[in-house]
């Protein structure tokens, strides 16, 4: 079985400042990793997936994620966030081979002028 | 964006009322899903649907039903609301040939049962 966890359900930062939004997952098989934003009464969007090779995955709007296969990781940064990164981020995981998408429970980012 | 529209987008309906949602596709995609989205939940799926007449039960199934007589369209029904079925519900597609499988979804339903 697969989980995905949300630490923060919350982030308030400033304007221009660096945000980290974290996220673990838990499987017994390989995955792919999702990252979705969702602004305020939309649907989601892909911000950005891990899929193989680079550690390193660069996405829209500046964000960036690192998996880290040895801390069951996929962590959200961004070095300097806008008023407009106000929004909920999704972490997503699915096993290779699968269709079926795990969510975790979001991280509400608030970005403070 | 991606080719999907839900209808309604807003709905207020009584307790006990059958109610149905609808996604409609224009990429031809394979695979379709509903989720609901609940605070502290995420996002959970109901039902999807890997091909016409070829559906499968999610995380959340129990309360509805589903079909997809057509390619484009995915229905979901609440046969009897109740008040914990209301919520924000969202349909996704993905073409599974595609590395990854991503989904994309479409705006969302907001649905309160009184």
């Amino acid at each position: 079985a697969q989980s995905v966890t949300q630490l923060d359900s919350q982030v308030p930062v400033f304007e221009e400042a660096p945000v980290e939004l974290r996220c673990n997952y838990s499987s017994s098989v390989s995955v792919y990793l999702f990252w979705y934003v969702q602004y305020p009464n939309q649907g989601l969007q892909l911000l950005l997936k891990y899929l193989s090779g680079s550690t390193l995955v660069k996405g829209i709007n500046g964000f960036e994620a690192e998996f880290n296969k040895s801390q069951t990781s996929f962590h959200l940064r961004k070095p300097s966030v806008h008023i407009s990164d106000t929004a909920e981020y999704f972490c997503a995981v699915t096993p290779t081979g699968a269709n079926n998408l795990f969510f975790g429970t979001g991280t509400r980012l608030t970005v403070i002028p | 964006d991606a080719g999907i529209t839900q209808s309604p987008r807003h709905k207020v309906t009584e307790t006990g009322t059958p109610v149905t949602l609808r996604c409609h596709q224009t990429e031809n995609h394979r695979y379709m899903y509903w989720y609901r989205q609940d605070p502290g939940h995420g996002l959970r799926l109901i039902h999807y649907s890997y091909g016409v007449k070829d559906t499968d039960k999610g995380e959340v199934s129990d309360g509805y039903s589903v079909s997809r007589s057509k390619t484009e369209d995915f229905l979901l029904t609440l046969e009897s609301a109740t008040s914990s079925q209301t919520s924000v519900y969202f349909c996704a597609i993905s073409e599974p040939n595609r590395q990854g499988n991503e989904q994309y979804f479409g705006p969302g339903t907001r649905l309160t049962v009184t």
